[in-house]
């Protein structure tokens, strides 16, 4: 068993729609939880960044903990075409170093 | 500006050569790191260094060398590449919270 899964997808919505992406985890350790966006090509930059449980918010979007389930989410609300990348979950024990990767969902939103 | 850079972008060589990529960053950072992501986007860590000295050394072949002349640049060096070498390596650097990629190094292994 992975230490992180993440359905690869594809995902295809219509623009405006909301988007749910999610990660599981087995390491109970891991206290920082991240996404990043990765556009064809290029490097992964960071999205969201979640220290333990809750939720925070940036804009359109949401990042959902829950240590509890091992479960981690990110909404995405009024999606736009310029959303269409693929999402990588991360995590670590130590911030950010020696983040550990969900395999990435490929999303892709249609005008 | 940029803030991570690697070089080359491409890079296309035979099996059984030897290989270098380059990254430098200009954010002042003292942490670096090198990452492999296969066809199915997994991305893994390969290597860490933290001021020039190796933090981090994930199971990777010894065939796989990295060198930080100083805290701004972090080399890797592979030799007698092989097949399964076809990946795209980043580079990061790191600071409190955040991990900064390059954009990549796509190698072919022919």
């Amino acid at each position: 068993q992975k230490e992180v899964e993440q359905d690869p997808g594809p995902l295809s919505v219509p623009e405006g729609a909301i988007v749910s992406l999610n990660c599981t985890y087995s390491n109970s350790a891991f206290q920082y939880f991240m996404w990043y966006r990765q556009y064809s090509r290029k490097g992964p930059e960071l999205l969201m960044y979640t220290y333990s449980s809750g939720n925070k918010e940036d804009g359109r979007f949401t990042a959902q903990v829950d240590k509890s389930s091992k479960y981690i989410s990110l909404f995405i609300r009024d999606s736009q075409p310029s959303d269409s990348a693929t999402y990588l979950c991360a995590m670590s024990v130590e911030g950010a170093q020696k983040l550990v990767f969900g395999q990435g969902t490929r999303l892709t939103i249609n005008p | 500006d940029t803030a991570v850079s690697q070089t080359p972008k491409y890079l296309v060589t035979q099996m059984g050569n030897d290989k270098s990529i380059k990254c430098e960053q200009n954010l002042g950072h003292d942490t670096m790191y090198w990452y492999k992501q296969d066809s199915k986007k997994f991305l893994k860590i390969m290597f860490s260094y933290n001021n020039k000295e190796l933090i981090i050394n994930e199971t990777v072949p010894n065939r796989f060398s990295p060198k930080s002349p100083d805290k701004a640049h972090l080399n890797l060096h592979i030799n007698s590449l092989e097949l399964g070498d076809s990946a795209v390596y980043f580079c990061a650097s790191v600071t409190s919270g955040t991990q900064y990629f390059g954009p990549g190094t796509r190698l072919l292994v022919l």
